[in-house]
């Protein structure tokens, strides 16, 4: 079956450092990557959507050079989160979407929590 | 822009009894794609339900919803509580708008089920 896996699961990162996080598909080849964030007491929010054969996009609050993407081939991609402050702190979800209709489906991992001391 | 409401934050329940988790949205295409996800802890969010088709019942694992654009509504529902189903609960609509396929999500319901 199609599975998201996000490493780590968990991470502390010291205020004003950056930390990595990866999403990888197994079982299928997305095509497309959706970042989302939840903070504390709040829903998901999109950060970015990355398509096959397009330029990664960022919702608005959101920047390339707070949150830079890679997305190298269609089962990984990557996020760091430059800067770290306490506004950062959350819930950071993977989803990958296989097709490119909007009734596809989208599988989520579980999640990289990100606590910022 | 376009958004999800639900009321609820948390809704308890006495296994057994009917479950109804209210969903409401809005948005400025009439091509809606409607989704309720279900989040366990230290899980992924696993998707439960979905429809795009005006007034047509679908159902999956015990929930239904159907889909209602008169009143731009999705609510969940199930005939009978069950202690598994305590979980969070995300509505969520498909945006077709400039940013491409991405979901909106309301802020979710925590449904606990009690004995």
């Amino acid at each position: 079956g199609a599975l998201v896996y996000q490493y780590p699961r968990r991470t502390i990162c010291k205020s004003g450092t950056s930390m990595r996080m990866e999403c990888q598909a197994v079982g299928f080849q997305a095509t497309s990557v959706a970042w989302y964030r939840q903070s504390p007491q709040k829903t998901f929010e999109l950060i970015a959507l990355s398509t096959v054969n397009s330029a990664i996009k960022y919702e608005q609050n959101f920047t390339q050079e707070k949150f830079p993407i890679s997305h190298p081939n269609l089962s990984f991609s990557s996020m760091t989160v430059l800067n770290a402050y306490l506004e950062d702190r959350g819930l950071y979800l993977c989803g990958a979407r296989l097709g490119g209709r909007d009734y596809a489906e989208q599988f989520f991992g579980p999640g990289t929590r990100l606590t910022v001391l | 822009g376009d958004s999800v409401t639900q009321k609820e934050g948390l809704v308890t329940l006495t296994e057994g009894l009917p479950v109804m988790l209210n969903c409401t949205y809005q948005t400025i295409y009439s091509n809606a794609f409607l989704f309720w996800y279900v989040h366990y802890l230290n899980e992924s969010p696993r998707l439960l339900l979905k429809s795009s088709t005006d007034n047509k019942r679908t159902e999956h694992q015990g929930f239904h919803a159907t889909l209602h654009k008169s009143s731009s509504s999705f609510h969940l529902q199930k005939s009978s509580a069950q202690l598994s189903d305590s979980a969070l609960y995300y509505c969520a609509l498909s945006d077709r708008g400039s940013s491409g396929n991405k979901l909106i999500f309301g802020i979710g319901t925590l449904l606990s089920v009690k004995p």
